[in-house]
């Protein structure tokens, strides 16, 4: 079974750019989560996505948004960047058991680096 | 509001010494899970472990083992004669109701040959 995989691995934008980021979760798992990581401030939770629809929300600015596929791929977009957008990009898949979420499986991440 | 600790921010060991990463959390759901993921230098975040608040009894899976105290709020991560693979940053992450994971800020681990 394929894992988690995110689209690029590696990506350089401008100031005031915009940039998409995408996220193929394990086959059969319908919720998808995206989480930054900065040597500051950790690894922080952006949002979660469970059939299309965002179920959770993380404590950044409406510049971070995604959505979610029908075949449950995600992608998250970043628009008018600033620099302390560098960052891992990090995605999860999950799947419902027992009407409970199971551990999240991470890919390994897109690093941005805004320049 | 969750908080998940990781005092130790760096540990370095020699091969086969055993070490033990501390994890203390803050929660006030009743139901809530407890995990630890490995991150390797490639960035990959790797699932080792996921534990329900409701069961406290310990777990041995090979040379690692995991102590849940609930009473301490602690869910700690020990290493067994530690190996140079095992060099990585290893966070503890909370989930409650928010379906949503709190990271501690991670302890990177060094095991030296």
């Amino acid at each position: 079974k394929a894992g988690v995989t995110q689209t690029p691995r590696y990506l350089i934008k401008t100031r005031g750019q915009q940039v998409t980021l995408s996220c193929s979760p394990i086959s059969g798992h319908r919720s998808v989560s995206w989480y930054q990581q900065t040597p500051g401030q950790g690894l922080q939770f952006l949002f979660e996505y469970f059939s299309e629809t965002q179920r959770n929300k993380g404590n950044f600015p409406g510049r971070f948004s995604g959505r979610q596929f029908s075949n449950s791929r995600s992608e998250m977009n970043v628009s008018t960047l600033e620099l302390g957008d560098s960052a891992l990009y990090l995605c999860a898949s999950s799947s419902l058991t027992g009407g409970r979420d199971t551990e999240a499986f991470f890919g390994q991440g897109t690093r941005l680096t805004v320049v | 509001a969750q908080k998940v600790t990781q005092a130790q921010t760096e540990i370095s060991v020699v091969e086969k010494e055993d070490v033990t990463l501390d994890c203390v959390y803050e929660t006030r759901d009743t139901t809530y899970y407890l995990f630890w993921y490995k991150q390797p230098p490639s960035g990959e975040l790797v699932f080792l472990i996921r534990r329900n608040s409701f069961d406290e009894q310990n777990e041995i899976s090979g040379r690692y083992s995991w102590n849940f105290q609930k009473s301490t709020s602690s869910f700690n991560f020990t290493i067994t004669a530690s190996q140079v693979v095992d060099s990585a940053v290893y966070f503890c992450a909370l989930s409650g109701s928010a379906r949503q994971l709190t990271f501690g800020s991670g302890t990177q681990l060094t095991v030296l040959p």
